[in-house]
This record gives C-alpha cells, sequence and structure tokens, in this order.
C-alpha cells in the first residue's frame, strides 16, 4: 500500500495563475480531506469529502474549490492563486467509522510569488 | 462550533524528565480526540486516540494522555523523554454529532534538551 499520496510535492505559482493539487489513497478510505498548514496556525481544514460525491466546506474555504473524483480521488484547485495562498497542502483521509484516525499524505509545499 | 487549544507553542523539558503538552476543547455534545505529532519536512503520524472509556489513554512511543471531561483537556504525557520524542504536536477533535469535520489545534514545538 502506497497510502495517501500528493502531487506535486513543491510547486511555484505566480499570483494569479492556477493549478489543481492531486490526492489519492489507496485504503478504500470514505472520508477525504485537505488542509493547510501556516505557522504558527497549525492545520486548517479547506475542504472535505465524507464519501464520494459529497464535499463540503471547511474553516478556510475561500479560493478554493475541490472535486471528490471517485473514491480514491479528491482534488484541490487554485483558480487564480494569491501570495495569501502559500503554505503546505495536507491531504488525509479515514475509513468509515468516524472515530478512526486520519492517515497524512507528505504534503505540497506551494510558494505563489 | 468545534475548536481546540494548544495553549503552549513551545515546551522544553531535559531528557528523562516527565513531558505534558497541554490541549483543551470545546466541542457540542461527546468528544473524540486525537494527538498526532509531525516530524520534519513529514506528514502527520497518528500517536493516540479516545473515544470513550478509561480516560488515560495509551499511545505509540510511550505517549499517554489523560481526557478530563469537567476541564475539556486531553493533554499529552510521557513519564521519560527522549531527545527523539523532538517534534510538533498536534490535538484534533471530532464531535459524535458531526459527520466527518476534524478541527486541529495550532500545535506544540516539544524540544528536548540532551
Amino acid at each position: 500500500n502506497a497510502g495517501v499520496t500528493q502531487t506535486p510535492k513543491f510547486q511555484v505559482l505566480k499570483t494569479g495563475q492556477s493549478m489543481t493539487l492531486q490526492c489519492a489513497q489507496d485504503m478504500n478510505h470514505n472520508s477525504m480531506y485537505w488542509y493547510r498548514q501556516d505557522p504558527g496556525m497549525g492545520l486548517r481544514l479547506i475542504y472535505y469529502s465524507a464519501s464520494e460525491g459529497t464535499t463540503d466546506k471547511g474553516e478556510v474555504p475561500n479560493g478554493y474549490n475541490v472535486s471528490r473524483l471517485n473514491k480514491r480521488e479528491f482534488s484541490l484547485r487554485l483558480e487564480s492563486a494569491a501570495p495569501s495562498q502559500t503554505s503546505v497542502y495536507f491531504c488525509a483521509s479515514i475509513r468509515l467509522a468516524e472515530y478512526n484516525e486520519q492517515f497524512f499524505g507528505p504534503g505540497t509545499r506551494l510558494t505563489v510569488l | 462550533a468545534q475548536s481546540v487549544a494548544q495553549p503552549e507553542d513551545q515546551v522544553n523539558v531535559a531528557e528523562g524528565n516527565p513531558l505534558t503538552v497541554k490541549c483543551t476543547y470545546s466541542v457540542s455534545g461527546n468528544p473524540y480526540l486525537f494527538w498526532y505529532v509531525q516530524y520534519p519536512n513529514r506528514g502527520l503520524q497518528f500517536l493516540l486516540k479516545y473515544i470513550t472509556g478509561d480516560n488515560l489513554v495509551k499511545g505509540s512511543y510511550g505517549f499517554e494522555a489523560e481526557f478530563n471531561k469537567s476541564q475539556t483537556s486531553f493533554h499529552l504525557k510521557k513519564p521519560s523523554a527522549l531527545v527523539s520524542d523532538s517534534a510538533l504536536y498536534f490535538c484534533a477533535v471530532r464531535a459524535y454529532s458531526s459527520a466527518s469535520k476534524i478541527i486541529f489545534g495550532s500545535g506544540t514545538r516539544l524540544s528536548i534538551r540532551p
């Protein structure tokens, strides 16, 4: 099992450019999440998908869109990148029961100039 | 609304001494509580969780945490710290009533000096 994989690992964008961060899990997990991590702010939830076909906003959804393409894949799109979106982005997944722990990907370090 | 507070940005402990990393939470109803650890340039790794039952929960690498409902706290502890425990620690909470939303604290950097 590869677990949770994220691509790319690093990305530099110019203000106004768009890009999609990819996340995939091979553990047959139902729920998937996108977080951003900023110094002193911890992890903040951007969007989550409780199950295939559903998505919901988290704490900081503005400027982002998501797609739950199938059970395995959950992508995060920045339509018009801004310097405030410079961050490390983590994808996570969880098995069906709500008391189970999350499995995290290695992260994508995004810089917006 | 759910929230998690980790009041200390950094905790410094000498190797061999006991350590405590504090966490308090706010949720409607009963909580599921989690601790994760992050090493440099890595994703988060699960340490332990509280679901129900015994208030003292044991986890990986000799860590344990105590759930205190009256104080709405879930402090992480270890009887004897190791230099290799130096990392960033996150507390997280999920409410029974919430379908899938999990909220993290701001993190506490644990530094163990030899």
